[in-house]
Order: structure tokens, then sequence, then C-alpha cells
């Protein structure tokens, strides 16, 4: 089984200012990671996703995360938000294979302060 | 493509009703996810489909909820009888899984309402 631990329920944070939410995950097995964004009253929207390769991944929005085997961890950075990056930010895992089958961490909200 | 488009977006219905939320997937996905999000359990998944069969409804809370695909472009979680602690929003999501795996795109989510 997999687990999900997201360790900031909240950050908050001045705006231009950097960030990092926390992930960490357990797995007795090989799995793929992801971060989704979810806007007040909207679905969730990938952000970025880990499958293989690079163990750093990058979105088009100026996040990046970093794959840390050992440490199993899957922390999410960025070096200066923006006041439209106010969301709530989910850690997911799948096992490989199924990228659907999510498990989800509990959400770290992200306040960004002008 | 219009992405997962779910139905209704809002739903209040009363205690003992029957609730019926609709999903219909991106086209040529071939798997589908349903799942509730509530403050206190965060996001899980119900069920979810391959090829419009049920794979593991282990996550189904109880029998009260069911959910079918009769078709590749059409899903529905029904809820009969409903009651309040079922209040959470339901997400859809679809994803295509092959030789080279789609993430899971979601829907935009029924916030169900039981009084």
């Amino acid at each position: 089984a997999q687990s999900v631990t997201q360790l900031d329920s909240q950050v908050p944070v001045f705006e231009e200012a950097p960030v990092e939410l926390r992930c960490n995950y357990s797995s007795s097995v090989s799995v793929y990671l992801f971060w989704y964004v979810q806007y007040p009253n909207q679905g969730l929207q990938l952000l970025l996703k880990y499958l293989s390769g690079s163990t750093l991944v990058e979105s088009i929005n100026g996040f990046e995360a970093e794959f840390n085997k050992s440490q199993t961890s899957f922390h999410l950075r960025k070096p200066s938000v923006h006041i439209s990056d106010t969301a709530e930010y989910f850690c997911a895992v799948s096992r490989t294979g199924n990228t659907g089958k999510l498990i989800f961490g509990q959400g770290t909200t992200l306040q960004v302060k002008p | 493509d219009a992405g997962v488009i779910q139905s209704p977006r809002h739903e209040v219905t009363e205690m003992g009703q029957e609730v019926t939320l609709r999903c219909k997937p991106i086209s040529g996905h071939n798997s589908l996810f349903w799942y509730r999000q509530t403050m206190m359990r965060g996001l899980e998944l119900l069920i979810y489909f391959n090829n419009n069969v049920p794979i593991d409804d282990s996550g189904m809370p109880e029998d009260r909820f069911s959910a079918k695909m009769p078709n590749a472009s059409f899903s529905t979680l029904k809820i009969q009888p409903s009651e309040p602690r079922d209040s959470a929003v339901y997400f859809c999501a679809s994803s295509l899984v092959s030789g080279g795996n789609t993430e899971a795109f979601f829907g935009q989510g029924t916030r169900l309402t039981v009084v």
C-alpha cells in the first residue's frame, strides 16, 4: 500500500518570496509522483509529474519538484510566488502502470500575501 | 476536447432521496475514476473502471453507493438513499492506461449537499 504525507497544512508567504511545499511518501513498490493544484471551487489540475528519467521536473508556471528516492520525498518549490499561486496543492502517488489510481496527501493551502 | 464533464455542478437533496451524479470522460481514455473530497477524509478513490469494467470498488463506502459505466463515454455514481454524511464534492477523472500512460484529468466536480 502507498501513503502520502504533506507536512504543512497551510503555508503563508509574501508575494515574490520563495516557497517549498513538502511531500513524503511511503510505498513498497515503484510509484509515479504528482502535484495537483486546486483553485477555489475548481477541479484538480495537474501541475507536474515524475514518471521516470530526470528526477527534477518543472511546470510551465515556474514550479519544480525533485524526486528523492532515498528520502522518499517529492517537494514542490517555486523561487518567486505570485498572488495567483494562492490555491490548495495536493501531492499524490500511483503505482507505476496506473496513473489514475491516486493516493493523495491531505493538501497544503498556499496563501500568498501582497 | 472539452475535458471531463460532470453534471450537475451542484446538487442539494433531502435525506433519503436518490442522487445520481454523471460523468463524461475524455474521448479515447480507457480508465475512469470516481473520487470524493471531504474536509475530514480529503480526497479518496471510490471506484475505478478500465474499459468500462469495474476493477476496484474497495473505496465505495457502503451498499448505498453504486456506479455504472454502460459505455466508454458515460458513467454514473448513484447514492440511494442519501444521508447527510454523504455531503462532499465528488470528482470524476479519466486517463489513458496503455503502454504509455497519461495522467488523470479531473472534472470540475459535483458539490453534493444532503439536508
